[in-house]
């Protein structure tokens, strides 16, 4: 059964990169089938889907966040990681990581994680 | 980029009733390429449905998807006490995934 967890930093200055990583447990991150995908959630708002990632490390990302938004994959760790830059309070929120099956939508996620943006 | 509307924004329902929440889309969403999500405070959103109408494993029956090209529901039969939620929609059909606002589900 696979499972993810997110880690990473829960508070983050101002302007620095927020970065986080999510570990693929219970199967293979190299999965021709999958993508592996992020998404975040602001205090009292809903899902924001930011970026997803193929095994063989081709990725899309939400326009809104493109310009600061890099998703990359570690086959050796059995990892995926989101790195955003020039973040402000607005990037405040819980962070998900989830695995995407082609044609099935988004079947397994991580418990989230909290990051805060505050100097 | 396909925008998702839900509506309504709140449902306000008693255990027992049906619900029928709604996902209409700005462009048509071939191949059927919607979900359903649940979502509950302090959890990690649950897949529902995909593929519009496809119950995900383990999903109970009363959950029923349907729709095609831009509009979409779900409904839920009896609603169950833990039934009470957020409800997300989403496509996959683009590279650029979207989700709807949300409906919030509660009890009446």
């Amino acid at each position: 059964q696979v499972q993810l967890q997110e880690s990473g930093p829960g508070l983050v200055k101002p302007s620095q990169t927020l970065s986080l990583t999510c570990t693929v447990s219970g199967g293979s991150i190299n999965s021709g089938s999958h993508y592996w995908s992020w998404i975040r959630q602001p205090a009292g708002k809903g899902l924001e889907w930011i970026g997803r990632i193929s095994s063989s490390g081709s990725a899309d990302y939400n326009p809104s966040l493109k310009s600061r938004v890099t998703i990359s994959v570690d086959m050796s760790k059995n990892q995926f990681s989101l790195k955003l830059s020039s973040v402000t309070a607005a990037d405040t929120a819980v962070y998900y990581c989830a695995r995407v099956v082609a044609a099935a939508g988004m079947d397994v996620w991580g418990e989230g994680t909290t990051v805060t943006v505050s100097s | 980029e396909i925008v998702l509307t839900q509506s309504p924004g709140t449902l306000s329902l008693s255990p027992g009733e049906r619900a029928t929440l709604s996902c209409r889309a700005t462009q048509s969403i071939s191949r059927n390429y919607l979900a359903w999500y649940q979502h509950k405070p302090g959890q990690a959103p649950r897949l529902l449905i995909y593929g519009a109408s496809i119950r995900a494993t383990g999903i109970p029956d009363r959950f029923s998807g349907s729709g095609s090209g831009t509009d979409f529901s779900l409904t839920i039969s009896r609603l169950e006490p833990e039934d009470f939620a957020v409800y997300y929609c989403q496509q996959y059909v683009t590279s650029l995934y979207t989700f709807g606002q949300g409906t919030k589900l509660e009890i009446k």
